[in-house]
């Protein structure tokens, strides 16, 4: 089957550095994304990788592994609108999202 | 960059009645759209994928009947909830892929809420 593993929930401290994890078991692969989720809004994009490797983005920095299904979500000088869900999302073979509960972050001041 | 917009953004019904949710991309063609539920703390649950011009695909369990989409057009989805109930109640939220390949990023509109009394 299809899975994704995330931490329910993580704290981080403003300013620091955080890493969320995320393991996922899929149909194929076509990608993974990052997406970022505020409470009661929609998810807005962070990060795509495609091959093995880390992606910088700003505060923003992803890892994917392939052969390990494995990525990370790399945070910097966290600030205290980051506190959001974290929600890892590969792409399976028929090019569909899989998504999982994410991860809550809540960043303390 | 790519914005979506839904509308209304919230909704209150009657039981019985059917809502109409619209999405439109504005700034790019949607070749693809999406329609998700989401209920509180659960992950984002995929209702169905439409494409311009023809049926969308439903997922497992989707009440088709009951959760009409129409694409019709490169711009614009709707999804018509028919005969709601107050199970029906969420947090529903569009999305819609540009270009013709399969590796373009989501982009999502803001969500309707809808509840049901």
């Amino acid at each position: 089957g299809q899975n994704i593993d995330q931490p329910t929930e993580m704290t981080a401290t403003e300013g620091a550095i955080v890493q969320i994890n995320c393991t996922y078991q899929t149909s194929g692969f076509n990608g993974l994304f990052w997406y970022q989720q505020h409470a009661g809004e929609a998810p807005t994009f962070l990060s795509y990788n495609v091959l093995d490797g880390l992606e910088e983005k700003g505060r923003f920095s992803s890892f994917l592994s392939r052969s390990k299904g494995y990525s990370y979500l790399l945070l910097k000088e966290l600030q205290m609108k980051d506190s959001a869900s974290y929600l890892c999302a590969p792409m399976d073979s028929n090019y569909q999202l899989i998504w999982g509960a994410g991860t809550k972050l809540i960043i303390k001041p | 960059g790519a914005v979506v917009s839904q509308h209304p953004s919230w909704v209150i019904c009657k039981s019985g009645t059917s809502v109409k949710i619209e999405c439109r991309s504005l700034d790019f063609q949607a070749t693809t759209m999406f329609w998700y539920r989401q209920f509180p703390k659960q992950s984002l649950m995929l209702m169905a994928t439409s494409n311009e011009g023809s049926k969308a695909t439903y997922e497992q369990g989707v009440e088709k009947d009951k959760f009409l989409i129409n694409h019709a057009s490169l711009t614009l989805s709707t999804l018509t909830v028919t005969s709601a109930h107050p199970e029906d109640s969420s947090f529903y939220i569009c999305s819609a892929r540009a270009g013709t390949t399969e590796l373009y990023e989501q982009y999502f509109g803001p969500g309707t809420r809808l509840t049901v009394t």
